[in-house]
């Protein structure tokens, strides 16, 4: 089992453009979700899956979109880079519902100038 | 609105002492508690969970903690700290269908 795994793991963007940040995960879980960490703010959900076909938001969802097409794919869209983006993305994944334990990927880390 | 507050934003901890952080919660029935750790780069892997039952818990690496229900706390514990659990914990409260919410972590360092 690789678990969950992130490509890529940096990148530097300049203002404007867009990317997509890869998420994939190899436990047949049912949940996954996308967070940013930045210094001293801890963990803030951007967006969450419960399954193939269904997204919501999470607490800092502008600036980003999200599709989940297959149980194993979570790519977490940025349109129109802006440094306030600067940040450590990781992806997570799940078993039960949202509020049990999580499996991370190992992390993105984005800079946008 | 549920949240988690970790007062202690750097710990320093000689090799070989005791060690405790602290996490305390607000969330309005009986939470699922966590704590996790992130090692510099990596991504957070989950130390211990505390769903219901005995509110001591042991996790891996030598870790416990304790549930207080009243005082809302959730203080992750290690007798002996060795320099490899240098690195950042993070206490988080979730339960059910409510979302995972994370402190804002407490970073350990350890003196040889």
């Amino acid at each position: 089992n690789a678990g969950v795994t992130q490509t890529p793991k940096f990148r530097i963007l300049k203002i404007g453009q867009s990317m997509t940040l890869q998420c994939t995960q190899d436990m047949n879980h049912n949940y996954m979700y996308w967070y940013r960490q930045d210094p001293g703010m801890g963990l803030k959900l951007i967006y969450y899956s419960v399954g193939a076909g269904i997204t919501d938001k999470g607490e800092v969802p502008n600036g980003y979109n999200v599709s989940r097409s297959t149980t194993e794919d979570f790519p977490l869209r940025l349109e129109l880079a802006a440094p306030s983006q600067t940040s450590v993305y990781f992806c997570a994944s799940s078993t039960f519902p949202l509020g049990d334990e999580q499996f991370f990927g190992p992390g993105t880390r984005l800079t946008v100038l | 609105a549920q949240s988690v507050t970790q007062p202690d934003i750097h710990i320093t901890v000689s090799e070989g002492a005791s060690l405790e952080l602290r996490c305390n919660y607000s969330y309005g029935a009986t939470p699922y508690l966590f704590w996790y750790v992130q090692s510099p780069g990596q991504g957070l892997q989950l130390l211990l969970k505390y769903f219901s039952g005995d509110t001591l818990v042991q996790g891996i690496k030598g870790f416990e903690a304790e549930f207080k229900r009243s005082q809302s706390s959730f203080n992750l514990r290690k007798p002996s700290v060795h320099w490899s659990d240098a690195a950042e914990y993070f206490c988080a409260v979730g339960g059910g269908y409510q979302k995972v919410t994370f402190g804002t972590g407490t970073k350990l360092q350890v003196i040889p």
